[in-house]
């Protein structure tokens, strides 16, 4: 079935430094990438997101680059802070035979002070 | 501020039971999801509704059904719960349309033993 790769599934930082997280795709129907932070204790949230019709999309710190070639996305933290600490998911969403979201299985990202 | 309110953070119940697990929305958001989340394999779909007493299959459906009477309410059943039904679950619920922000409730912890 169709499936989204997330990598890596772990990752630690030094405060300051950038931090990025990349997913892959199969579905090539794809074209909605949205990005998700889950803090301990909460839901997931919409951090960015991106269509496919961009290949960049910026907000402040964060930054999402997408290859529909490659089928390839990433997220780009810069400045990290300690409290970017959290789990990211990636997402990747198509309509073809009925609206349908596929998560990548997360990425726990530490941000040492 | 979008609020998704699960009706409990976390539940125990006994291998056998039925469990209910109640999600409410007050956005008048058209779609509602249920999601399970399990460490390493992410957020996976079990049930969606685009309209009250709609309903869809998602990925995981088996052994779960679920209840809209109400646009708000979106019930998740497990109608013989067993142990590997131990997860957190997660609701959402969002706009009719495609690129819309999935706003989740915080999470129901449930252990089944």
């Amino acid at each position: 079935g169709e499936n989204v790769e997330q990598h890596p599934s772990t990752l630690s930082v030094q405060e300051g430094d950038s931090a990025v997280i990349k997913c892959t795709y199969s579905d090539s129907a794809s074209n909605y990438f949205p990005w998700y932070k889950q803090e301990l204790g909460k839901g997931p949230q919409l951090i960015i997101d991106i269509r496919s019709n961009v290949g960049e999309k910026k907000d402040q710190r964060i930054a999402v680059t997408l290859n529909k070639t490659a089928k390839h996305f990433s997220l780009h933290i810069t400045e990290t802070q300690p409290e970017d600490s959290a789990v990211y998911f990636c997402a990747a969403t198509s309509n073809t035979g009925g609206f349908k979201t596929i998560f990548g299985a997360g990425t726990r990202l530490f941000v040492k002070a | 501020d979008v609020k998704v309110t699960q009706s409990s953070r976390y539940l125990v119940k006994r291998t056998g039971e039925k469990v209910f697990l109640e999600c409410v929305q007050d956005m008048d958001h058209e779609n509602m999801f249920w999601y399970r989340q399990d460490p390493g394999l992410g957020l996976r779909l079990i049930y969606f509704s685009y309209d009250v007493k709609m309903k869809e299959k998602g990925d995981i459906p088996e052994g779960y059904s679920v209840s809209r009477e109400k646009k708000e309410r979106f019930s998740l059943i497990l109608e013989s719960a067993s142990t590997n039904q131990t997860s957190m679950y997660l609701c959402a619920s969002s706009y009719r349309g495609f690129y819309t922000e999935a706003f989740f409730g915080q999470g129901t912890r449930l252990t089944v033993v």
